[in-house]
């Protein structure tokens, strides 16, 4: 079927360290969106990214739809940046609704 | 900046009594969903809305839910009879148009005692 894979499932880093979270996705897409759920459950967009690199701040984020996978880049990790990090995309096949991965949980230690 | 609101932040509630969710969309946004997430696990769509009728919906939303767009602002999920499966957190979404970037509201917490 159909899916919305992320890599890896946890993660955890010492404050200072760079990381890269992967979604891979089975079918052509017609959005990706990555967005951070902080500690009080609330879902942060953070990139609109269906093709190519943008970048905000310590956040980078790149997808190559032709190989359906897109990467997200955080460096310089503060303990802020933990929680859980969704990406979830939007099938050509069903332009109305947007999928989510599972999530990769990071957690930096101060 | 605009954002959509959600309310309440927190629903408790019996088994078997109905639930409205309250949602404020983004206000010159056309397209409104809602989506919920389990504790736990991932975040699940629920049903989309556009141009006052259902464009699409999930399996999870059975004959139990119904949303509605009231008047110009508002949109709600209704669940009439409640059950303790349907504890969970709820998000109200809205987007400009198809295809577009969806933004997520703060969230409701359905406890269903």
């Amino acid at each position: 079927g159909i899916q919305v894979e992320q890599s890896p499932p946890d993660l955890i880093l010492q404050e200072g360290a760079n990381s890269t979270l992967r979604c891979n996705f089975s079918d052509s897409v017609n959005n990706l969106q990555w967005f951070h759920q902080n500690p009080w459950g609330q879902l942060i967009n953070l990139f609109y990214i269906p093709s190519g690199t943008k970048q905000n701040g310590r956040l980078s984020a790149t997808t190559v739809a032709t190989e359906r996978y897109s990467l997200l880049y955080i460096s310089s990790s503060q303990t802020t940046d933990s929680g859980v990090y969704f990406c979830a995309v939007e099938w050509k096949s069903s332009a109305s609704k947007i999928i989510f991965g599972s999530g990769t949980r990071l957690s930096i230690r101060p | 900046e605009p954002e959509v609101t959600q309310t309440p932040s927190h629903q408790v509630t019996q088994m078997g009594q109905e639930v409205i969710l309250r949602c404020v969309p983004i206000s010159n946004h056309l397209y409104f969903y809602w989506y919920r997430q389990i504790l736990g696990q991932k975040v699940e769509f629920l049903v989309s809305f556009y141009n006052n009728e259902i464009s699409e919906k999930s399996e999870i939303f059975d004959d139990q839910f119904s949303v509605e767009r009231p008047d110009g602002s508002n949109f709600t999920l209704k669940i009439r009879s409640t059950k303790l499966e349907d504890s969970a957190m709820y998000f109200c979404a809205s987007s400009a148009d198809r295809n577009n970037e969806q933004f997520f509201g703060p969230g409701t917490r359905l406890t269903v005692l």
